[in-house]
């Protein structure tokens, strides 16, 4: 069983579309996240929710918008897709309690035309 | 805000040779440091972690790593590179204070020479 997955794992897509990458985590973690890593590797957070309320918002347009349904599941939605948004999107999870390892999906690629 | 550097993008041994990749942080907070290895178009793997206690950590694959507070450096070690090594490694920092989130240096990519 994949502890976290992500879904799709590639996307291509227009600019100007709406797209939307989904996450889901079987290991009963508390937190989740967001990361981006942009062309030059450089991994930065983007949001992350505990228990479905946001707890981490960076500096991200506000035409992403995260949506926790429920403490396993943080989807990333997309307005607008701006040629700059092509990236590899990481969601990852954690316990709240304790170091809060964080444990990484697989990615998703978008790549913006 | 806490920081982090990893000293050299590129990192080139010998198979066999000793793997040395550079990590020094900036944290106001007593920090919690990780190792992630990130293998071509894969995701992250935690390779190893330094919360609190020992300081010298051992992680996977056969690395470690020691929490050198005096010197803020966390740099990752392996005594014999393998040809399996070869992939970016990232060094972060989580502040439990600031809703965990990890900052990440900026990678080094490690390259093993048959």
């Amino acid at each position: 069983d994949t502890a976290v997955s992500q879904t799709p794992k590639y996307l291509v897509t227009q600019m100007g579309n709406d797209k939307s990458i989904k996450c889901e985590q079987n290991l009963g973690h508390d937190t989740m996240y967001w990361y981006k890593q942009d062309s030059k590797k450089f991994l930065k957070i983007m949001f992350s929710y505990n228990n479905k309320e946001l707890i981490i918002n960076e500096t991200v347009p506000n035409r992403f918008s995260p949506k926790s349904p429920d403490k396993a599941h943080l989807n990333l939605h997309i307005n607008s897709l701006e040629l700059g948004d092509s990236a590899v999107y990481f969601c990852a999870s954690s316990q709240e309690a304790g170091e809060g390892t964080q444990y990484f999906g697989p990615g998703t690629r978008l790549l913006v035309l | 805000a806490q920081s982090v550097t990893q000293l050299g993008s590129h990192v080139s041994v010998s198979e066999g040779a000793l793997v040395l990749l550079r990590c020094n942080y900036s944290s106001s907070v007593p920090p919690y440091l990780f190792w992630y290895v990130q293998y071509p178009n894969q995701g992250l793997q935690l390779l190893l972690k330094y919360t609190t206690g020992a300081t010298l950590v051992k992680g996977i694959n056969g690395f470690e790593a020691e929490f050198k507070k005096s010197e803020t450096s966390f740099h990752l070690t392996k005594p014999s590179a393998h040809m399996s090594d070869a992939a970016e490694y990232f060094c972060a920092v989580s502040d439990k204070a600031d809703g965990n989130k990890l900052v990440f240096g900026a990678g080094t990519i490690l390259r093993v020479k048959s």
